[in-house]
């Protein structure tokens, strides 16, 4: 029941931008709670690579940014790397849930 | 260190039931809010269930009452207990433990267990 909609793939050249949008609702990123993002790396368990809209937990590269302009959060990656290959997911809180919501993944492709 | 181990995963048929268990090391499960989270083959990441370190619990409407999470406090495991089982149930299933502030999303996951319904 993924209620956070991101595009399903996005791609670039090595060294190129790409960014990552994240569009929810009233209940959840409307309502103002903060958005984090997933990195998950093919057969492996999702990891934490952006929290609170913009912070990078120790460890994560410097490359990856996150942003929340009013309410359209996103994920930037610059200087894409050949590793970057993976998908990505955002996450939020949704009140009428009172759980959480996970956006429904965006595949990122290393030209 | 924290690491979360999951098990449990199988093959169950329709309408059966199966326990997850997620053994827990590097911190105290009952302090912190822990959920699960699952993955259908070639799927999404969906929410399932939370239990806050107070106890309350909160479920997906796709799993309400069907699953039940717990946790024990003397093994530092988290449990669910999943009855009544339907093939689109079939997942990996990932345990996840939220930062400690309660709002900083998901910062420790376990390498999840599969889950099949099939008859």
């Amino acid at each position: 029941q993924s209620v956070l909609t991101q595009p399903p793939s996005v791609s670039g050249a090595p060294g190129q931008r790409v960014t990552i949008s994240c569009s929810g609702s009233s209940s959840n990123i409307g309502a103002g709670y903060d958005v984090h993002w997933y990195q998950q790396l093919p057969g492996t368990a999702p990891k934490l690579l952006i929290y609170n809209n913009n912070n990078r937990p120790s460890g994560v590269p410097d490359r990856f940014s996150g942003s929340k302009s009013g309410t359209s959060p996103s994920l930037a990656i610059t200087g894409l790397q050949a590793e970057d290959e993976a998908d990505y997911y955002c996450q939020s809180y949704d009140t009428s849930l009172s759980g959480y919501v996970f956006g429904t993944g965006t595949k990122v492709t290393v030209l | 260190e924290v690491q979360l181990v999951e098990s449990g995963g199988g093959l169950v048929q329709p309408g059966g039931s199966l326990r997850l268990s997620c053994a827990a090391s590097g911190f105290t499960v009952s302090n912190n809010y822990m959920s699960w989270v699952r993955q259908a083959p070639g799927k999404g990441l969906e929410w399932v269930s939370l239990i806050y370190s107070g106890g309350s619990t909160y479920y997906a409407d796709s799993v309400k009452g069907r699953f039940t999470i717990s946790r024990h406090s003397s093994e530092n495991t988290l449990y669910l207990q999943m009855n009544n089982l339907r093939p689109e149930d079939t997942a990996v299933y990932f345990c996840a433990k939220i930062a400690e502030d309660g709002w900083s999303g998901f910062d420790s996951w376990g390498q999840g267990t599969l889950v099949t319904v099939s008859s």
